[in-house]
């Protein structure tokens, strides 16, 4: 497996505020990094594919970037219904993918 | 719209067969380039990717699970099926199907089954 390693665990952050989650992959994956957006009793939602790539319907305000082992996403301005957990999981292995432990984030 | 739907048991006894099927509905497994797979989240802990399978029988498992797992595929029926044997209550999750599409995101989920392991 290749691990996944998102930084912060959790965070709060005030409603137009810029946050920012970093994944780290323990080798290279290129660009085969994905992020989600996962809310209590709800199923995940992709916002970010190939690393930067905005899924569509998802509002501009999220943002991702990065190659190889580091990676961020950023979402700015932060909104009230941004609330959720976000997980960055690799796609670059495709016999076996995995999901970063997942950043919780609240709103201050 | 792509919908897709799991049932199953929601108790499983352990060292029991843990069986679920995911229905798709408004479209086809047998997509191109279209994987279709099982996540899960065991209570308080994050996504854990299980395994994926193409329409052609193709699989692919998470390393620690390959002995345990068992994902197939029905043309047929449009379905897709989980098989875990010998579960444990480490095994207690919401299980979600999902699709894997040819951009390599998740994009289409189920809305997800509770399954215990419990005695």
């Amino acid at each position: 497996d290749i691990q996944m390693t998102q930084s912060p665990s959790s965070l709060s952050a005030s409603v137009g505020d810029t946050v920012t989650i970093t994944c780290r992959a323990g080798q290279s994956i290129s660009t085969y990094l994905n992020w989600y957006q996962h809310k209590p009793g709800q199923a995940p939602k992709v916002l970010i594919y190939s690393a930067s790539r905005l899924q569509g319907g998802v509002p501009s305000r999220f943002s991702g970037s990065g190659s190889g082992t580091i990676f961020t996403l950023t979402i700015s301005p932060l909104q009230h219904e941004d609330i959720a957990t976000y997980y960055c999981q690799q796609a670059y292995s495709s016999s076996s993918s995995t999901f970063g432990q997942g950043t919780r984030l609240e709103i201050k | 719209q792509l919908q897709l739907q799991e049932s199953g048991p929601g108790l499983v006894r352990p060292s029991e067969t843990l069986s679920l099927t995911c229905t798709v509905s408004g479209g086809s497994i047998s997509t191109t380039n279209c994987y279709w797979g099982w996540i899960r989240q065991p209570p308080g802990k994050g996504l854990e990717w299980i395994g994926t399978v193409y329409y052609t029988g193709d699989t692919y498992y998470k390393p620690s699970l390959r002995s345990r797992v068992t994902i197939s595929a029905d043309t047929s029926t449009n379905q897709f099926s989980l098989f875990l044997t010998s579960v444990t209550a480490a095994d207690t999750a919401v299980y979600y199907c999902a699709r894997r599409a040819p951009n390599y995101a998740i994009d289409v989920w189920g809305r997800g089954t509770t399954v215990t392991v419990s005695s």
